[in-house]
Protein backbone atom coordinates (compact mmCIF):
# COMPACT_ATOMS: atom_id res chain seq x y z
CA UNK A 1 0.00 0.00 0.00
CA UNK A 2 1.16 3.63 -0.65
CA UNK A 3 1.65 5.96 2.41
CA UNK A 4 1.24 9.70 2.47
CA UNK A 5 3.39 11.53 4.35
CA UNK A 6 2.08 14.99 5.42
CA UNK A 7 3.57 18.18 6.83
CA UNK A 8 3.75 19.94 8.86
CA UNK A 9 0.99 18.47 11.11
CA UNK A 10 0.30 21.71 12.47
CA UNK A 11 1.01 25.38 11.04
CA UNK A 12 0.22 28.66 12.82
CA UNK A 13 0.28 31.98 10.66
CA UNK A 14 -1.09 35.45 10.21
CA UNK A 15 -3.48 36.79 7.94
CA UNK A 16 -1.54 37.35 4.57
CA UNK A 17 1.13 35.15 5.12
CA UNK A 18 2.22 32.38 2.40
CA UNK A 19 1.43 28.97 3.49
CA UNK A 20 2.90 25.63 2.12
CA UNK A 21 1.80 21.76 2.86
CA UNK A 22 3.72 19.23 2.02
CA UNK A 23 2.65 15.80 1.16
CA UNK A 24 4.99 12.40 0.49
CA UNK A 25 4.69 9.75 -1.46
CA UNK A 26 5.75 6.18 -0.72
CA UNK A 27 5.95 5.49 -4.08
CA UNK A 28 5.55 7.09 -7.52
CA UNK A 29 1.92 8.17 -7.83
CA UNK A 30 2.14 10.29 -10.79
CA UNK A 31 -0.06 13.22 -10.65
CA UNK A 32 -2.76 11.92 -9.13
CA UNK A 33 -2.87 14.08 -6.00
CA UNK A 34 -5.78 16.08 -4.39
CA UNK A 35 -5.81 18.42 -1.89
CA UNK A 36 -8.96 18.78 0.62
CA UNK A 37 -9.99 21.23 3.14
CA UNK A 38 -12.29 20.25 6.49
CA UNK A 39 -13.01 23.10 8.94
CA UNK A 40 -14.63 21.76 12.46
CA UNK A 41 -17.90 19.92 12.32
CA UNK A 42 -18.01 19.17 8.13
CA UNK A 43 -17.31 16.92 5.47
CA UNK A 44 -13.91 17.88 3.67
CA UNK A 45 -13.79 19.82 0.59
CA UNK A 46 -12.24 19.61 -2.68
CA UNK A 47 -9.74 22.13 -3.03
CA UNK A 48 -7.24 21.35 -5.57
CA UNK A 49 -7.68 17.58 -7.65
CA UNK A 50 -4.59 16.13 -9.78
CA UNK A 51 -2.10 18.02 -8.53
CA UNK A 52 -2.18 21.41 -9.86
CA UNK A 53 -6.29 21.77 -10.93
CA UNK A 54 -8.17 24.33 -8.95
CA UNK A 55 -11.54 22.85 -8.32
CA UNK A 56 -14.38 25.15 -9.29
CA UNK A 57 -15.15 27.96 -6.93
CA UNK A 58 -12.22 27.62 -4.76
CA UNK A 59 -9.78 30.80 -4.68
CA UNK A 60 -7.25 31.64 -6.67
CA UNK A 61 -4.77 31.78 -3.71
CA UNK A 62 -4.97 28.20 -3.37
CA UNK A 63 -2.79 26.52 -5.46
CA UNK A 64 -1.01 22.90 -6.12
CA UNK A 65 2.49 21.67 -7.60
CA UNK A 66 4.62 18.73 -7.56
CA UNK A 67 5.10 15.58 -8.90
CA UNK A 68 5.77 11.77 -8.74
CA UNK A 69 6.36 11.71 -4.93
CA UNK A 70 6.51 15.13 -3.67
CA UNK A 71 3.32 17.35 -3.53
CA UNK A 72 2.89 20.70 -1.99
CA UNK A 73 -0.33 22.60 -1.83
CA UNK A 74 0.14 26.71 -1.08
CA UNK A 75 -2.25 29.02 0.05
CA UNK A 76 -0.62 32.87 -1.48
CA UNK A 77 -2.13 35.22 1.11
CA UNK A 78 -4.00 33.41 4.21
CA UNK A 79 -7.36 34.86 4.68
CA UNK A 80 -8.83 33.95 7.93
CA UNK A 81 -11.67 31.65 6.81
CA UNK A 82 -8.48 29.47 5.72
CA UNK A 83 -8.25 28.16 9.29
CA UNK A 84 -9.21 24.48 8.77
CA UNK A 85 -7.45 21.32 8.90
CA UNK A 86 -6.22 20.39 4.99
CA UNK A 87 -5.59 16.34 3.54
CA UNK A 88 -3.50 15.18 1.02
CA UNK A 89 -5.04 12.42 -0.98
CA UNK A 90 -3.29 9.85 -3.30
CA UNK A 91 -5.58 7.98 -5.94
CA UNK A 92 -3.14 6.60 -7.87
CA UNK A 93 -3.37 2.95 -6.61
CA UNK A 94 -6.05 2.65 -4.30
CA UNK A 95 -6.87 5.85 -2.37
CA UNK A 96 -4.85 6.76 0.55
CA UNK A 97 -5.05 9.96 2.94
CA UNK A 98 -2.42 12.03 4.51
CA UNK A 99 -1.98 12.61 8.38
CA UNK A 100 -3.68 15.85 7.85
CA UNK A 101 -2.41 19.68 9.04
CA UNK A 102 -4.15 21.86 10.98
CA UNK A 103 -3.49 25.17 10.28
CA UNK A 104 -4.65 28.26 12.92
CA UNK A 105 -3.72 31.99 12.74
CA UNK A 106 -1.30 33.42 14.95
CA UNK B 1 -27.69 18.45 -8.02
CA UNK B 2 -26.21 15.00 -6.60
CA UNK B 3 -26.36 15.13 -2.84
CA UNK B 4 -25.65 12.65 -0.21
CA UNK B 5 -27.33 12.02 2.80
CA UNK B 6 -26.49 9.50 5.40
CA UNK B 7 -28.41 8.17 8.47
CA UNK B 8 -28.45 9.12 12.17
CA UNK B 9 -26.17 9.06 14.76
CA UNK B 10 -25.76 5.39 16.34
CA UNK B 11 -24.81 4.25 19.93
CA UNK B 12 -24.15 0.73 19.95
CA UNK B 13 -22.68 -2.18 22.00
CA UNK B 14 -19.16 -3.74 21.79
CA UNK B 15 -19.20 -6.67 19.60
CA UNK B 16 -22.38 -5.86 17.83
CA UNK B 17 -22.83 -4.40 14.32
CA UNK B 18 -24.00 -1.46 12.80
CA UNK B 19 -25.48 -0.78 9.05
CA UNK B 20 -25.08 2.88 8.08
CA UNK B 21 -26.69 4.17 5.40
CA UNK B 22 -25.72 6.88 2.41
CA UNK B 23 -28.64 7.83 -0.12
CA UNK B 24 -28.21 9.23 -3.66
CA UNK B 25 -30.45 12.11 -4.59
CA UNK B 26 -30.24 14.05 -7.92
CA UNK B 27 -29.20 11.18 -9.89
CA UNK B 28 -29.33 6.96 -10.01
CA UNK B 29 -26.52 5.71 -7.94
CA UNK B 30 -25.47 3.55 -10.63
CA UNK B 31 -23.92 6.30 -12.29
CA UNK B 32 -21.76 6.25 -9.21
CA UNK B 33 -18.52 4.75 -7.68
CA UNK B 34 -19.36 5.19 -3.56
CA UNK B 35 -16.95 5.25 -1.18
CA UNK B 36 -16.48 5.45 2.51
CA UNK B 37 -14.14 7.40 4.77
CA UNK B 38 -13.83 6.91 8.46
CA UNK B 39 -12.72 10.04 11.03
CA UNK B 40 -11.82 8.95 14.89
CA UNK B 41 -12.14 12.27 16.68
CA UNK B 42 -9.46 14.46 16.58
CA UNK B 43 -7.87 12.42 14.04
CA UNK B 44 -7.14 12.32 10.23
CA UNK B 45 -9.01 10.48 7.57
CA UNK B 46 -9.06 6.76 6.81
CA UNK B 47 -10.26 5.25 3.24
CA UNK B 48 -12.34 2.38 3.71
CA UNK B 49 -13.75 0.87 0.48
CA UNK B 50 -15.45 1.97 -2.31
CA UNK B 51 -18.83 -0.36 -4.22
CA UNK B 52 -20.22 0.02 -7.77
CA UNK B 53 -23.38 -0.30 -7.01
CA UNK B 54 -23.98 -0.81 -11.03
CA UNK B 55 -22.21 -4.66 -10.31
CA UNK B 56 -21.99 -4.49 -6.66
CA UNK B 57 -17.96 -5.13 -7.22
CA UNK B 58 -16.36 -4.10 -4.07
CA UNK B 59 -12.49 -2.92 -3.01
CA UNK B 60 -11.10 -2.31 0.16
CA UNK B 61 -8.38 -0.99 2.66
CA UNK B 62 -6.38 -4.14 3.62
CA UNK B 63 -7.20 -3.00 7.46
CA UNK B 64 -10.89 -2.51 7.14
CA UNK B 65 -11.34 -6.00 4.80
CA UNK B 66 -12.93 -8.38 7.87
CA UNK B 67 -14.44 -4.95 9.56
CA UNK B 68 -16.45 -3.65 6.91
CA UNK B 69 -19.32 -4.66 4.12
CA UNK B 70 -20.20 -2.24 1.01
CA UNK B 71 -23.64 -3.06 -0.32
CA UNK B 72 -26.12 -1.00 -2.65
CA UNK B 73 -29.65 -0.85 -3.16
CA UNK B 74 -30.26 0.53 -6.74
CA UNK B 75 -34.14 0.85 -5.94
CA UNK B 76 -34.16 3.01 -3.33
CA UNK B 77 -30.83 4.73 -4.84
CA UNK B 78 -28.86 3.45 -0.98
CA UNK B 79 -25.07 2.31 -0.30
CA UNK B 80 -24.17 0.49 2.72
CA UNK B 81 -21.58 0.15 5.46
CA UNK B 82 -21.68 -2.68 7.43
CA UNK B 83 -19.60 -2.50 9.91
CA UNK B 84 -18.82 -5.59 12.38
CA UNK B 85 -17.77 -6.95 16.02
CA UNK B 86 -17.50 -3.23 17.14
CA UNK B 87 -14.63 -2.60 19.65
CA UNK B 88 -13.58 1.07 20.61
CA UNK B 89 -11.72 1.79 18.10
CA UNK B 90 -14.56 2.15 15.67
CA UNK B 91 -15.96 5.24 17.22
CA UNK B 92 -15.64 7.87 14.89
CA UNK B 93 -17.73 9.51 12.52
CA UNK B 94 -18.21 7.74 8.66
CA UNK B 95 -18.32 9.62 5.39
CA UNK B 96 -19.81 8.50 2.33
CA UNK B 97 -18.67 10.55 -0.69
CA UNK B 98 -18.59 9.35 -4.44
CA UNK B 99 -17.64 10.20 -7.90
CA UNK B 100 -19.27 9.94 -11.35
CA UNK B 101 -18.46 6.66 -13.39
CA UNK B 102 -16.85 8.20 -16.18
CA UNK B 103 -14.82 11.07 -14.07
CA UNK B 104 -13.65 13.42 -12.74
CA UNK B 105 -12.20 10.53 -9.94
CA UNK B 106 -11.92 12.81 -7.24
CA UNK B 107 -14.18 13.05 -4.33
CA UNK B 108 -16.57 15.87 -5.17
CA UNK B 109 -20.03 14.46 -3.67
CA UNK B 110 -19.97 14.25 0.54
CA UNK B 111 -22.45 13.00 2.96
CA UNK B 112 -23.00 14.88 5.88
CA UNK B 113 -20.97 12.27 8.23
CA UNK B 114 -22.82 9.58 10.82
CA UNK B 115 -21.01 9.70 14.27
CA UNK B 116 -21.05 5.93 15.56
CA UNK B 117 -20.13 5.84 18.93
CA UNK B 118 -19.52 2.03 20.37
CA UNK B 119 -19.84 1.92 24.39
CA UNK B 120 -21.57 -0.70 26.80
Amino acid sequence: DIQMTQSPSFLSASVGDRVTINCKASQNINKYLDWYQQKLGEAPKLLIYNTNSLHTGIPSRFSGSGSGTDFTLTISSLQPEDVATYFCLQHNSGWTFGGGTKLELK
Amino acid sequence: EVQLQQSGAELVRPGTSVKLSCKVSGDTITAYYMHFVKQRPGQGLEWIGRIDPEDDSTKYAEKFKNKATLTADTSSNTAYLKLSSLTSEDTATYFCTGYYYSGPYYFDYWGQGVMVTVSS
